[in-house]
């Protein structure tokens, strides 16, 4: 299994450009997460989803889209680009089995708006 | 959620045993108590949970008090890959309150492994 992939790694952005981080999991995993992180703080929630065709905001979703068409994929959406939004963004996934916070990340896609 | 307390930084030689506290003083019984670690640069990893017995994986021991009001993450070998940012995280499941909405990381405890 190759577990939580995201692409790409690295990635600068104009102001007002748009694009989709891409994340998929091979895990059969129902919950999917979007966390960003700015530099020596903690992971803030930006968007969440329970399975496929069902999403939610998180803590931070201003400036962001989702969407789940398939248990594997979760892309976000990024919309008019602006200097806020550079940070790192790490997407995750876990089973729903037994309730318990066991999530698996990806390796995190680092984003520059300039 | 209750909240967690853990201290900014700490310091470990190699080869001893890491220990890192945790305080959480105002978990509800429900509540499990999960650690997670962030190598720099990579995405947060899962270490262990517990809600009142201790607990050991291949990774770690966490060590909670009987009151529960705090808890220990034992890192019996601590070698130079451990070095990485800790968080201690307090969580009712899904299935008790906790909701679909995830964790909550703090800024952790700055672990350092010293040569």
């Amino acid at each position: 299994n190759a577990g939580v992939t995201q692409t790409p790694k690295f990635r600068i952005l104009k102001i007002g450009q748009s694009m989709t981080l891409q994340c998929a999991q091979d895990m059969n995993h129902n919950y999917m997460y979007w966390y960003r992180q700015d530099p020596g703080m903690g992971l803030k929630l930006i968007y969440y989803s329970v399975g496929a065709g069902i999403t939610d905001k998180g803590e931070v979703p201003n400036g962001y889209n989702v969407s789940r068409s398939t248990t594997e994929d979760f892309p976000l959406r990024l919309e008019l680009a602006a200097p806020s939004q550079t940070s790192v963004y790490f997407c995750a996934s876990r089973t729903g089995q037994g309730g318990l916070e066991k999530l698996f990340f990806g390796s995190g896609t680092q984003l520059s708006v300039l | 959620d209750a909240k967690t307390t853990q201290p900014t930084s700490m310091d470990c030689a190699e080869g001893r045993a890491a220990n890192l506290p945790c305080n959480h003083s105002t978990i509800s019984g429900n509540e499990y108590v999960y650690w997670y670690r962030q190598i720099h640069s990579q995405g947060p990893q899962y270490i262990i949970h517990g809600l009142k017995n201790n607990e050991t994986n291949e990774m770690a021991s966490l060590i909670i008090t009987e009151d529960r009001k705090s808890s220990t993450l034992i890192l019996p070998h601590a070698t130079l890959r451990d070095t990485a940012v800790y968080y201690c995280i307090v969580r009712f499941t899904m299935y008790s309150g906790g909701g679909a909405d995830g964790l909550t990381f703090g800024k952790g405890t700055h672990l350092i492994i010293q040569p």
